[in-house]
């Protein structure tokens, strides 16, 4: 089976302009969580999509927003973008059932904000 | 909410000496705990996992971890480390959220450095 996919993998972005970013889940699992990663904050969780909705969302503004499409697959969208915001977005997918939540991650996409 | 510490920020091991990276974790219940990898810009590869069960748990590249519910403790460990094992190491809890979520709370990863 095809892993994770994300696209596209590096991004540059000028402050106030927005982004998408596109996360493929392996075929069959239904949840997408998306995560972001920076060296002073580590690995935080931004939000979580199963069939075609939000499930959970982790401390961030409402600038970070996403959604999830009839095939699984999600976006991100980061509107008015800060330079705080660049950073690692790690999208993970997995079954989501009650015996098998084990998330598969993708590469990431490296955004970053001048 | 639960958390995950790992004491360790970066480790330096020869190759082919042991090694042993820790992880304790803050739940309230019976966690979901994981180890993942990560290479310099990838992403993060599953190592193992311990959902339930036989609390020594094998994973993938030699690894192994055990779960010790009194010492809210589920270390890292390979008997001989490869020079190709160095990258970066995270220990995550997964739980449920009242909204039916689920959602992975890591540690801030050890970096491993192998001499060789």
């Amino acid at each position: 089976k095809a892993g994770v996919t994300q696209t596209p993998r590096y991004l540059i972005k000028t402050r106030g302009q927005q982004v998408t970013l596109s996360c493929s889940p392996i075929s069959g699992h239904r949840s997408v969580s998306w995560y972001q990663q920076t060296p002073g904050q580590g690995l935080q969780f931004l939000f979580e999509y199963f069939s075609e909705t939000q499930r959970n969302k982790g401390n961030f503004p409402g600038r970070f927003s996403g959604r999830q499409f009839s095939n699984s697959r999600s976006e991100m969208n980061v509107s008015t973008l800060e330079l705080g915001d660049s950073a690692l977005y790690l999208c993970a997918s997995s079954y989501r059932t009650r015996d098998s939540n084990t998330q598969y991650f993708g590469p990431g996409t490296r955004l970053t904000v001048l | 909410a639960q958390s995950v510490t790992q004491p360790d920020i970066h480790i330096t091991v020869s190759e082919g000496a042991s090694l042993e990276l820790r992880c304790n974790y803050s739940y309230g219940a019976t966690p979901y705990l994981f180890w993942y990898v990560q290479s310099p810009g990838q992403g993060l590869q599953l190592l193992l996992k311990y959902f339930s069960g036989d609390t020594l748990v094998q994973g993938i590249k030699g690894f192994e971890a055990e779960f010790k519910r009194s010492q809210s403790s589920f270390n890292l460990r390979k008997p001989s480390v490869h020079w190709s094992d160095a990258a970066e190491y995270f220990c995550a809890v997964g739980a449920a959220s009242g909204a039916g979520s689920y959602q992975l709370t890591f540690g801030k990863g050890t970096k491993l450095s192998v001499i060789p």
